[in-house]
């Protein structure tokens, strides 16, 4: 079974700073995707990396692919208070995902 | 929004009793899958469905059962509950590939066991 490590679990940082949060999977997958989740709420979704070298942008938020090296990155520039939430990775094979432990992001004014 | 829909959003039951959380997938959407989400356990992976048939199983209790019927809406019945039973229980559905793939989740069903 594939194993996702997220680093690290709990990320505070201050306003305006920048940041990365790692997803490193255990054996191949040629496709991951990246959600949010907000206390309580449901898991939406943010980036879907389909191939290596796949690189994905959305306002503050940048994911990008390495499936050689097994790792997903999520930079995180400029942070701003909207951007606290439990982000996870979900490396896929064939249709199973694999969701990781879920980094949670608290940005502090 | 993403779609889906279940039901109900929050349900508090007592031990021993059984219970069906209902979920519709996104138009079009043939594969249904359901996890489980508490505050010690992270997300897992209970069950996935693909066009009425049981493709992959995860780290379901033989307490739980699912199906996926004709119509694509599918049931997760959850029996003789017990306070671990306890938690946030996620339907999510996707188009599978060669498309993207990606898995959209409903609001989920939050489910108090005493």
């Amino acid at each position: 079974e594939l194993k996702v490590e997220q680093n690290p679990l709990f990320l505070s940082m201050q306003e305006g700073k920048n940041y990365t949060i790692y997803c490193n999977y255990s054996t191949t997958s040629d496709r991951l995707y990246w959600y949010r989740q907000d206390p309580g709420k449901s898991l939406e979704s943010l980036f879907v990396l389909l191939s290596n070298g796949a690189v994905k942008q959305e306002g503050r938020l940048m994911a990008s692919l390495d499936t050689k090296a097994r790792l997903s990155t999520l930079h995180i520039t400029a942070a701003v208070h909207d951007l606290s939430a439990t982000y996870f990775c979900a490396p896929n094979t064939g249709n199973q995902f694999y969701f990781g432990t879920g980094t949670s992001l608290t940005v502090i004014p | 929004d993403s779609g889906v829909t279940q039901t109900p959003k929050h349900l508090i039951t007592a031990t021993g009793q059984r219970v069906t959380l209902r979920c519709s997938p996104r138009s079009g959407d043939l594969s249904v899958y359901w996890y489980q989400q508490s505050l010690d356990q992270g997300l897992q992976f209970l069950i996935q469905y693909y066009n009425g048939e049981e493709r992959a199983k995860g780290n379901i209790l033989e307490r739980f059962s699912a199906q996926q019927f004709p119509d694509l809406h599918s049931e997760l019945n959850l029996s003789s509950l017990e306070l671990g039973d306890s938690a946030l229980y996620f339907c999510a559905s996707s188009v599978d590939r060669p498309h993207t793939g990606e898995l959209f989740f409903g609001e989920g069903s939050r489910l108090t066991v005493l």
